[in-house]
């Protein structure tokens, strides 16, 4: 199946400073791209829909100005936390599609102290 | 807007059992189901992926069914083994290249 890799998997930040994640797509191109969060023992939800070349669409409660989203190729596309506060801590996982199968990343794990 | 409900939200079993997972979505306009799993602190491991026209799908011990009329379909787990303890995620997608909808998983713990 098709690759998807992130980068850090684990990061650690102290409380106000900004984090990157790289999602990228190895072996297909996806003009299409969504990222989800997970808080510990709950379920993966669907933070925003990344469009390359536009604007990416947020879900109902995610702040666009904290959570800025970067789609520039078809291969890559990033999630970046700003000004992180320790309620950001989660993982975070992105996906992105190849024919009819959405193929995730290993997750980023966020520890904001 | 989809819901994803899965029963149990635990489980825990000897090893060697069979069992079954719960999996249940209100909207039934959906263009396939997939069914993965989560180790501790670990991604996703996709396991099976039924499409709306299909009734089910297997792989090794593994057996997943599907009534998409219904809206629910069902992970069928055989001879439980302490390796597969981990977390069961199924997920709907409404349409192809679409977001997935995640039910909350079932922690399943198989002792030995």
């Amino acid at each position: 199946g098709a690759v998807v890799s992130q980068h850090p998997s684990w990061v650690i930040c102290k409380s106000g400073t900004s984090v990157k994640i790289e999602c990228r797509s190895l072996d297909f191109q996806a003009t299409t791209m969504f990222w989800y969060r997970q808080f510990p023992k709950q379920s993966l939800m669907l933070m925003a829909t990344s469009n390359e070349g536009s604007k990416a669409t947020y879900e109902q409660g995610v702040e666009k100005d904290k959570f800025l989203i970067n789609h520039a190729s078809l291969t890559l596309s990033t999630l970046t936390v700003t000004s992180a506060h320790p309620e950001d801590s989660s993982f975070y996982i992105c996906s992105g599609g190849s024919g009819d199968t959405q193929y995730f990343g290993p997750g980023t794990r966020l520890t904001v102290l | 807007k989809q819901e994803v409900t899965q029963i149990p939200a635990a489980l825990s079993v000897p090893e060697g059992e069979n069992l079954v997972l719960n999996c249940s979505f209100t909207d039934s306009a959906i263009y396939n189901l997939q069914w993965f799993r989560q180790d501790p602190g670990k991604g996703l491991t996709s396991l099976l992926l039924i499409q709306s026209s299909q009734r089910e799908q297997t792989s090794g011990r593994l057996n997943a069914s599907l009534d998409k009329s219904s809206g629910r379909s069902t992970l069928y787990i055989a001879a439980s083994q302490p390796g597969d303890s981990a977390t069961y995620l199924c997920a709907v997608q409404r349409n192809a290249g679409n977001m997935l909808t995640f039910g909350g998983g079932t922690r399943l713990m198989v002792k030995p």
